[in-house]
C-alpha cells in the first residue's frame, strides 16, 4: 500500500532553510513524488514533480529557492532564503495505477 | 491553464450534488483530471480521477459508490455527481490536471465549498 509519511510541522527563521522530508512506505523507493504549497486560506500550488534520482520539474513560475533531492525512500524539499509568504502547508503527493495519495502534511512556520 | 469549479452550496444528509469544473488554457482532451477534497483544518485527500478520453475512471475507496465521475471534452468540462452525502463529505473540492507524462498534479481550480448539514 502506497503511504507518504510527513512531519506535522517544522520551523525555520527568516532568511534561513528548511528541508522538509516525505518518507515512502517500505518498497517504493522508486516512485517519484509532487510537492504542493497551500498558503493559508488559499488553494494548492503545484512547486514540483521530484523522481527517485532526484531530478525534479518545476511548475510554471516556482523560484529557483524551491530545490528537491532524494534519497532511498526518503524525498526532500528544501526552500532557502526563507520568505514570510513560505508560510503554509506542505503536501507531498505520489501516484500508483489508478490512485493518488497524499501524505498529511507540514506545517512550516517562518519565525 | 485555468480550472474553475462551480456547483457547490449547502445540501441536507442523504443529498445529491453535480460539482463541475470549466477548463481552459490547455487541450483538455489530453489530460487525466482528477478531484481532490479537503477537510475543514484537514489535509489533502484524493477523491477520483478520470482518464483523457474518459475511458479509466477510478476513485477513492472512501467515496466508492455514492461518486460518479465524467468529462465533456467537447465543452472542456469535468464533473463530479456525489449522491447519498454525509456530513462527512463536507469540504472544499478542488479539480485537478495530471502532468502529461505522470500522475502528478501539476494544476489545481480555486476550489469550491460543499457543506452538508441538516
Amino acid at each position: 500500500q502506497l503511504v507518504l509519511t510527513q512531519s506535522p510541522s517544522a520551523s525555520a527563521s527568516l532568511g534561513a532553510s528548511v528541508k522538509l522530508t516525505c518518507t515512502l512506505r517500505s518498497g517504493h523507493n522508486n516512485y517519484a513524488i509532487a510537492w504542493h504549497q497551500q498558503q493559508p486560506d488559499k488553494g494548492p500550488r503545484f512547486l514540483m514533480k521530484l523522481n527517485s534520482d532526484g531530478s525534479h520539474t518545476k511548475g510554471d513560475g516556482i523560484p529557483d529557492r524551491f530545490s528537491g533531492s532524494s534519497s532511498g525512500a526518503e524525498r526532500y524539499l528544501t526552500i532557502s532564503s526563507l520568505q514570510s509568504e513560505d508560510e503554509a502547508e506542505y503536501y507531498c503527493q505520489a501516484w500508483d495505477t489508478g490512485i493518488r495519495v497524499f501524505g498529511g502534511g507540514t506545517k512550516l512556520t517562518v519565525l | 491553464v485555468q480550472l474553475v469549479e462551480s456547483g457547490g452550496g449547502l445540501v441536507k444528509p442523504g443529498g445529491s450534488l453535480r460539482l463541475s469544473c470549466a477548463a481552459s488554457g490547455f487541450t483538455f482532451i489530453d489530460y487525466t483530471m482528477n478531484w481532490v477534497r479537503q477537510a475543514p483544518g484537514k489535509g489533502l485527500e484524493w477523491v477520483s480521477s478520470i482518464s483523457s478520453t474518459g475511458t479509466y475512471k477510478y476513485y477513492a475507496d472512501s467515496l466508492k459508490g455514492r461518486i460518479t465521475i465524467s468529462r465533456d471534452n467537447a465543452k472542456n468540462s469535468l464533473d463530479l455527481q456525489m449522491n447519498s452525502l454525509r456530513v462527512e463529505d463536507t469540504a472544499v473540492y478542488y479539480c485537478a490536471r495530471d502532468m502529461l507524462d505522470s500522475a502528478s498534479l501539476d494544476s489545481w481550480g480555486q476550489g469550491i465549498l460543499v457543506t452538508v448539514s441538516s
